[in-house]
């Protein structure tokens, strides 16, 4: 069954550090891009990171240069370091793992979905 | 960045209906277009992709047209396990969901 678990989610101070990892199981990790998606309590979907194969890195302007994603593969695994957080970044933490259809073009699919970690940034 | 929106943002419905939620992007993504469903405490799901299609596994009374800027998501014949808040998303450039529409029982 192809799963994923995220864990080190918690209360952290403003300014603070946390690394978040997601298990993996049931399928090949190195074969696709993984995500990291947040959602706020009562509120919407944000995207905050996608690591490919080749271990390029993307992420939106609200969290680059304080969050840092990676992979481990030979561990099946996935992390999210973030630094000098913010309120604003409390939320529910998701892993996703992205799957390509490829067919008359290129189309990209966040198909399992871990249950989610939560994140509390406050003093 | 893309911007993305929703409308309306929630809705009130009864099983059997038909529902429709539209979804605008701030720039062209020609069909660059997916739709998840989130129930309460749940991850998302996804439904639809690349505007149009259906996700495998995925019932038939979901549906998704549009292309450029602008897309439709329909649920014919509403059924109890709908009631959930639905989302588009855009990957055209990077990734950005739509602010959400929560579909309840009237």
């Amino acid at each position: 069954e192809v799963q994923l678990v995220e864990s080190g989610g918690g209360l952290v101070q403003p300014g603070g550090s946390l690394r978040l990892s997601c298990a993996t199981s049931g399928f090949t990790l190195s074969n696709y891009d993984m995500h990291w998606v947040r959602q706020p309590t009562g509120k919407g979907l944000e995207w905050v990171s996608v690591i490919g194969t080749a271990g390029d890195t993307y992420y939106p302007g609200s969290v680059k240069g304080r969050f840092t994603i990676s992979r481990e593969n030979a561990m099946n695994s996935l992390y999210l370091q973030m630094n000098s957080l913010r309120a604003g970044d409390t939320a529910v933490y998701y892993c996703a793992r992205g799957r390509w259809y490829y067919g008359s073009g290129s189309y990209i699919v966040f198909d399992v979905w871990g249950p989610g970690t939560m994140v509390t940034v406050s003093s | 960045d893309i911007q993305m929106t929703q409308s309306p943002s929630s809705l009130s419905a009864s099983v059997g209906d038909r529902v429709t939620i539209t979804c605008q992007s701030s720039h062209h993504i020609s069909k660059s277009l997916n739709w998840y469903q989130q129930r309460p405490g749940k991850a998302p799901k996804v439904l639809i992709y690349a505007a149009s299609y259906l996700e495998t596994g995925v019932p038939s009374r979901f549906s998704g047209t549009g292309s450029g800027t602008n897309f439709t998501f329909t649920i014919s014949n509403l059924q109890p396990e709908d009631f959930a808040t639905y989302y588009c998303q855009q990957y055209d450039d990077l990734f950005t969901f739509g602010p959400g529409t929560k579909v309840d029982i009237k």
